[in-house]
């Protein structure tokens, strides 16, 4: 069963615009979040995380803000930048180090 | 190199062969992870080592797959008899510490086609 659910397989923006990815999560043990890159051929990269402890954080162009009443997670991209199209991947963890994944949002920036 | 390696990149199999997927962490990392990833799907946590001692493989999909890291620094998963539901893309990570998952750092992948 998918723990992690990303429902919006792809997401057109044009660049310079707001990019939003959601995430939703049935498990309530999760603690920690995560959001990771992924171009063609590449393996994911990290790109930005959150303790459920916290609501919001923010790194450069990239925040991440957490609802745990409703299980949900979003990835907010401004400007969006060409280089920012790729999958974007949420995952989640309970344990220390086990990631739970969902199946990714290609992202694509429009010039 | 600096990153995760795994080789080969891309594996052609015929069904009920063996085949064997290497990886290689970032020197010094502790830990290391594979994951499989089907088309079109997020990746799939399968097992985790802790230097040479695998602490967790509860995510071995069978008894056909089976994973070593004889001296805590490469990493093998074998399996056997393949399936055409193996086919997939076998990812390995490799981390620092325990602790810090968002230090996970992923290879490339192996894409598997099992015929």
């Amino acid at each position: 069963d998918q723990q992690v659910k990303q429902n919006s397989p792809s997401l057109s923006v044009q660049e310079g615009r707001i990019s939003i990815l959601n995430c939703d999560y049935t498990n309530s043990m999760f603690d920690y979040f995560l959001w990771y890159k992924k171009y063609p051929a590449e393996g994911p990269t990290f790109l930005i995380s959150i303790s459920s402890i916290k609501d919001k954080n923010e790194d450069g162009r990239f925040t991440v803000f957490l609802n745990k009443s409703a299980k949900h997670l979003s990835l907010h991209i401004v400007p969006s930048q060409p280089g920012d199209s790729a999958v974007y991947f949420c995952a989640a963890s309970e344990d220390d180090y086990k990631l739970s994944f969902g199946a990714g949002t290609t992202v694509t920036v429009r010039a | 190199g600096a990153g995760v390696s795994q080789s080969p990149r891309y594996k052609v199999a015929k069904r009920g062969q063996d085949v064997a997927l290497r990886c290689d962490p970032i020197s010094g990392h502790v830990s290391l992870f594979w994951y499989q990833q089907a088309l079109g799907q997020g990746p799939e946590f399968l097992t985790y080592f802790q230097n040479e001692a695998q602490l967790d493989k509860s995510g071995l999909p069978s008894d056909r797959f089976f994973a070593e890291r004889p001296e805590g620094s490469v990493s093998t998963l074998k399996i056997q008899r393949t399936q055409q539901e193996d086919s997939a893309v076998y990812l390995c990570a490799s981390s620092m510490s325990q602790v810090s998952y968002n230090e996970q750092f992923f290879g490339p992948g192996t894409r598997l086609t099992v015929l």
